[in-house]
């Protein structure tokens, strides 16, 4: 099955500095890779996902980069704002017809300081 | 409505209860999800229904029975579970053919 390796496990940085979150996988069959934020007692949203026919994708300060080759990705995250604080989760996906079966990642808790 | 929808928020059961879990979505998603999450890990799956079939049980014990009674909603039928059973339970939909998976917000499930 897949396996997904998330680091660092917790990633502080300041204000306005940038954030970069490192995920591989292990199954060259996933191809769809998505990244969720989860805030302290909340559910897990999905802030950005890529496909594995896209090198890179962008949405305003968060963007993700795909390397097919060496099977890993990565989200970025610029300008950070104390908002931005959150445990972050990476997750892999093959094709599988009718339903999606993620593997996630360990997790990122992502401080933001004032 | 653009929300998956989960009843209840809390949850506290003794080993020996039985209680449910449910789950609903209006957004015509005909896959739906059960994770369970321990406190600062990732979602585990533990069920999929797609076209209100079971089509993944990831070996979970029969103590958790899930359900889908129609396209909208999910159960999840809880029945002598033990204390490490104590977690954060979240409910998933996703349209076929479309990657994104939406989560609900969960039930918080104590057992004492």
């Amino acid at each position: 099955g897949e396996n997904v390796e998330q680091h660092p496990s917790t990633l502080s940085v300041q204000e306005g500095d940038s954030a970069v979150i490192k995920c591989t996988y292990s199954d060259s069959a996933s191809n769809y890779f998505p990244w969720y934020k989860q805030e302290l007692g909340k559910r897990p949203q999905l802030i950005i996902d890529i496909r594995s026919n896209v090198g890179e994708k962008k949405d305003q300060r968060i963007a993700v980069t795909l390397n097919k080759t060496a099977k890993h990705f990565s989200l970025h995250i610029t300008e950070t704002q104390p908002e931005d604080s959150a445990v972050y989760f990476c997750a892999a996906s093959p094709s599988s017809g009718s339903a999606r079966q993620l593997t996630f990642g360990s997790g990122t808790q992502l401080t933001v300081l004032p | 409505d653009t929300e998956v929808t989960q009843t209840p928020k809390h949850l506290v059961m003794g080993m020996t209860n039985k209680k449910s879990l449910k789950c609903e979505q209006h957004m015509g998603h005909r896959a739906m999800y059960w994770y369970k999450q321990k406190a600062k890990k990732p979602p585990e799956l533990m069920f999929v229904y797609s076209y209100e079939k079971l089509s993944i049980n990831e070996s979970v014990p029969s103590r958790f029975s899930p359900e889908c009674p129609n396209s909208s909603l999910l159960n999840l039928h809880l029945h002598a579970l033990q204390p490490e059973d104590s977690a954060l339970y979240l409910c998933a939909s996703s349209q076929p053919l479309v990657e994104k998976l939406f989560f609900g917000s969960g039930t918080q499930l104590s057992v004492l």
